[in-house]
């Protein structure tokens, strides 16, 4: 069955350092993938997305994420952290045997990052 | 503001109770989809829908549940006779439909708690 893993509940950076988080998946073949965040009290706003082509995207708030096919990864990364990054972040994909659509978008749980001073 | 709106963003329910959280799609956007939040899960898929028809509702619990998104007003999900396991954020989300890619725009949630 098609998953989507984000091995770490839980992650603490310090303001200014550097962040990665991993995002594994199992499908077939190359899905859509995608990197939501949700602050708190809040919807899930895109981050960024991968449908083809370069595989290091960049996205919104200095954010950037590689897609290794090898190790069937997308692991989001960030240089340096702002306090306001203290969020969820939770990976998606779409298979693309479901036609892409987002009727077969699974997330992963996400990842709770704490942003320390 | 052209985003997905969702109301209300929090209601409170007893037990046995129903329960209607409603979902405006943004401008433009065709195709509907709910999801539910429970603390420290990501989301669930509930169903899928486009103006007046289910596509996809393979997420939603047999009982008790159900949605609808009309040719005219917003999509709606309808609790009936809520228990405490249904206390849960309910997040709805639209895309245009084409180009399919999977994007989803999502409204604030609707945070539902039963007494």
């Amino acid at each position: 069955a098609q998953s989507v893993t984000q091995p770490d509940i839980h992650i603490t950076v310090s303001e200014g350092a550097s962040l990665e988080l991993r995002c594994n998946y199992s499908y077939g073949a190359t899905p859509y993938l995608f990197w939501y965040v949700q602050s708190p009290g809040q919807g899930l706003q895109l981050l960024l997305k991968y449908f083809s082509g370069d595989t290091l995207v960049q996205g919104i708030k200095g954010f950037e994420a590689e897609f290794k096919r090898s190790q069937s990864s997308f692991n989001l990364r960030k240089p340096s952290v702002h306090w306001s990054d203290a969020a969820e972040y939770f990976c998606a994909v779409v298979p693309l045997y479901s036609g892409g659509g987002a009727d077969g978008l699974t997330f992963g749980k996400g990842t709770h990052l704490i942003i320390q001073p | 503001n052209a985003g997905v709106m969702q109301n209300p963003r929090h209601l409170v329910r007893r037990r046995g109770q129903e329960a209607r959280l409603r979902c405006s799609p943004m401008k433009g956007h065709s195709h509907v989809y709910w999801y539910r939040q429970l603390p420290e899960e990501g989301l669930k898929f509930m169903v899928y829908l486009q103006k007046e028809n289910i596509i996809d509702e393979s997420g939603m619990p047999k009982e008790r549940f159900s949605a609808e998104f009309p040719k005219e007003g917003p999509s709606i999900l309808r609790i009936q006779q809520v228990v405490r396991g249904d206390s849960a954020a309910y997040f709805c989300a639209s895309s245009p439909g084409l180009p399919n890619t999977g994007e989803l725009f999502f409204g604030e949630g609707s945070r539902l708690t039963v007494l």
